[in-house]
Formats: structure tokens, C-alpha cells, sequence
């Protein structure tokens, strides 16, 4: 059983549409995230939500935008997509008590913006 | 916030041959510490972890990494890489404790020659 899936793994669009890509993870976990790799495989992270707070990092365009249905998923929309948003998503989770931070990675979603 | 910083953004060596990458850390508080790897086409997947007690901790396939806080380090080292350890190497840090959002180094990318 994959932990962490996303879909879809390729997504090629055109700028100007918007696109959803799903995640879900299957751990139990209680915090999500969502990172961003660029072509020189630069992780930033984009968001961080768990069921008490979403931690949104203030450089993220506000056309992006995570959404929660229940603990277990975090959908990632975009807005009026542009080429420089075409990269590699991730979707991570970890839990929140115990020792922590350990993220676990899905494999990654790759965006084309044409 | 804190920061992570990996010094050497390519290394190439032979197979057999020691590997070192740097990983230093600003964050004035008690921090988690990671290394994760991705292999090329793949997603991350956690190397090795350090959390407390003994600095120096071992990783899956040979790795292994000292936590020196007196430098704000935690150096990733592997006495015989192979071949199969092409890949990028992330460096990741989290502050114990609280709402926080793990930060990772820019990577290293690593290529073993046969």
C-alpha cells in the first residue's frame, strides 16, 4: 500500500487554466505539506496544514491554495496557471506527536505549464 | 526562522572512493535533523534521523551522520559509496517542539562513477 499518493503524476496544461492535483495519505498522520522542486531540485515549501492551523509560506502566490476535505487528504488547486509554475509537487505528511518533523514523500507530481 | 545550508551543490566520485557532504544549521533552539535522498526519477525517502542521545547515527545503506552542536553541523558521511548512490541528497531541519515547518538545505547532487 503506497503511504502517500498523489495524483496525477504528469499534468500538461496550458497557462491561464487552473488545475487541481490530490493527495492522500494513509498513516494516520495529522500534518500535511505541500513542496515545491524546481528545475534545480531546489524543496520549498508552499504549505503546512494539520487539523488546528494552515501555515502558508507568505511567498506563495495567492493562486495557489490547499484544501482539506478531512485529515487524511490535501488537495493542492492552481489558479491561472503561468510557466514558472511548471515543477515538481510534493506532497508530504508526518505526525504531530512524538518525535517528529520525519516527513513521508509522495512520488511526486510534475506540472508543465505550456 | 531557521536555515540549512549544503555546501557542496555537485559532487562526482568513483565508486569506492569516501563521501562527505556539509550540512550546517541556523536555529537557536533544540532541533530534529535529517538527511533524505532521492533517486533520480524517484521521490524522497528518509536516510537517517536524529532526534537526541548519541550524536553520530547510522542510516540505511551504509550512511551514517554526526550531529556536532557545538558547529551547528550534521555532516552526512559514507566510508565506499556505490554506484546505486547517484542521487540528490537533502539536508532538513526542524525545530523540537511547536507549530513549525521542516526547512531543507538547496541539496547536493551526487554522482558515482563505475
Amino acid at each position: 500500500d503506497t503511504a502517500v499518493s498523489q495524483t496525477p503524476k504528469y499534468l500538461v496544461t496550458q497557462m491561464g487554466n487552473d488545475k487541481s492535483i490530490k493527495c492522500e495519505q494513509n498513516l494516520g498522520h495529522d500534518t500535511m505539506y505541500w513542496y515545491k522542486q524546481d528545475s534545480k531540485k531546489f524543496l520549498k515549501i508552499m504549505f503546512s496544514y494539520n487539523n488546528k492551523e494552515l501555515i502558508i509560506n507568505e511567498t506563495v502566490p495567492n493562486r495557489f491554495s490547499p484544501k482539506s476535505p478531512d485529515k487524511a487528504h490535501l488537495n493542492l488547486h492552481i489558479n491561472s496557471l503561468e510557466l514558472g509554475d511548471s515543477a515538481v509537487y510534493f506532497c508530504a505528511s508526518s505526525r504531530q506527536e512524538g518525535p517528529t518533523g520525519e516527513l513521508f514523500f509522495g512520488e511526486g507530481s510534475r506540472l508543465t505549464v505550456l | 526562522a531557521q536555515s540549512v545550508s549544503q555546501h557542496n551543490h555537485h559532487v562526482i566520485l568513483s565508486e569506492a572512493a569516501s563521501l562527505e557532504l556539509g550540512c550546517n544549521y541556523s536555529y537557536g533552539g533544540t532541533v530534529n535533523l535529517f538527511w533524505y535522498v532521492q533517486y533520480p526519477g524517484q521521490h524522497l525517502q528518509l536516510l537517517l534521523k536524529y532526534f537526541s542521545g548519541d550524536p553520530l547515527v547510522k542510516g540505511i545503506k551504509g550512511f551514517e551522520a554526526e550531529f556536532i552542536k557545538s558547529k551547528f553541523s550534521f555532516n552526512l558521511r559514507k566510508p565506499s559509496v556505490q554506484w546505486s548512490d547517484t542521487a540528490e541528497y537533502f539536508c532538513a531541519v526542524n525545530p523540537s517542539g511547536g507549530s513549525y515547518i521542516p526547512t531543507f538545505g538547496r541539496g547536493t547532487s551526487l554522482i558515482v562513477h563505475p
